[in-house]
């Protein structure tokens, strides 16, 4: 079964603390890994789409690397405006459908 | 900046009722799709419509859904006799022509249902 696992689930730094989300998937056919960020009560906004193993993308603070197993969400330099929920999901060969990890609550206290 | 918009942003509804939630994608996009998260839980794909008719659907998306797109703007979510556990943000997103290949999905703000 295809399968997209976030850690960690709750992540708490500092304003300025460096760090890494992390997304594993056990898919077959990856077309392709989004990432998004989610606030409260709102709709995914659209970050970034990775497609093969060594890709990296950069937005402001965040940067995003895949590997053949994994994604990695490094966030550079936090600030509290930064907060939010970072959501993974795969785009599967031949279908037309996001699956979507849990996500990872992540909080900067400033 | 283009965007997704969705209406209404809540509705309340009796069990058992029929409810509509309505959509307008980006303008010149093509595929048109429909998810929902549950609160507290992962968002999960319902189904996706190309050229007048459903290209993908989930086992969720059971007779009691349908989709329309009944005028050149609008894309609606049709749930009839809503259970308790319909209650979820419904998001309507889009992408251009080529689909997911074209590497963005967009999503609304979404629309909150809760069945009591």
């Amino acid at each position: 079964e295809d399968q997209v696992t976030q850690s960690p689930e709750a992540l708490r730094l500092q304003e300025g603390e460096s760090s890494s989300l992390n997304c594993s998937y056990t898919v077959s056919g990856l077309r392709g890994l989004f990432w998004y960020r989610q606030d409260p009560g709102k709709g995914p906004e659209f970050l970034f789409t990775l497609y093969s193993a060594g890709e990296e993308k950069e937005k402001e603070r965040l940067k995003a690397t895949l590997t053949k197993k994994e994604s990695f969400l490094h966030i550079t330099a936090p600030k509290p405006e930064d907060s939010a929920t970072y959501l993974c999901a795969v785009h599967l060969g031949g279908a037309q459908k996001l699956v979507f990890g849990q996500g990872t609550r992540l909080t900067i206290n400033p | 900046e283009p965007e997704v918009t969705q209406t209404p942003s809540h509705q309340v509804t009796q069990m058992g009722q029929e409810v509509i939630l309505r959509c307008v994608p980006i303008s010149n996009h093509l595929y048109f799709y429909w998810y929902r998260q549950i609160l507290g839980q992962k968002v999960e794909f319902l189904v996706s419509f190309y050229n007048n008719e459903i290209s993908e659907k989930s086992e969720i998306f059971d007779d009691q859904f349908s989709v329309e797109r009944p005028d050149g703007s609008n894309f609606t979510l049709k749930i009839r006799s809503t259970k308790l556990e319909d209650s979820a943000m419904y998001f309507c997103a889009s992408t251009p022509g080529l689909g997911l290949w074209a590497g963005e999905l967009f999503f609304g703000e979404g629309s909150r249902l809760t069945v009591l």
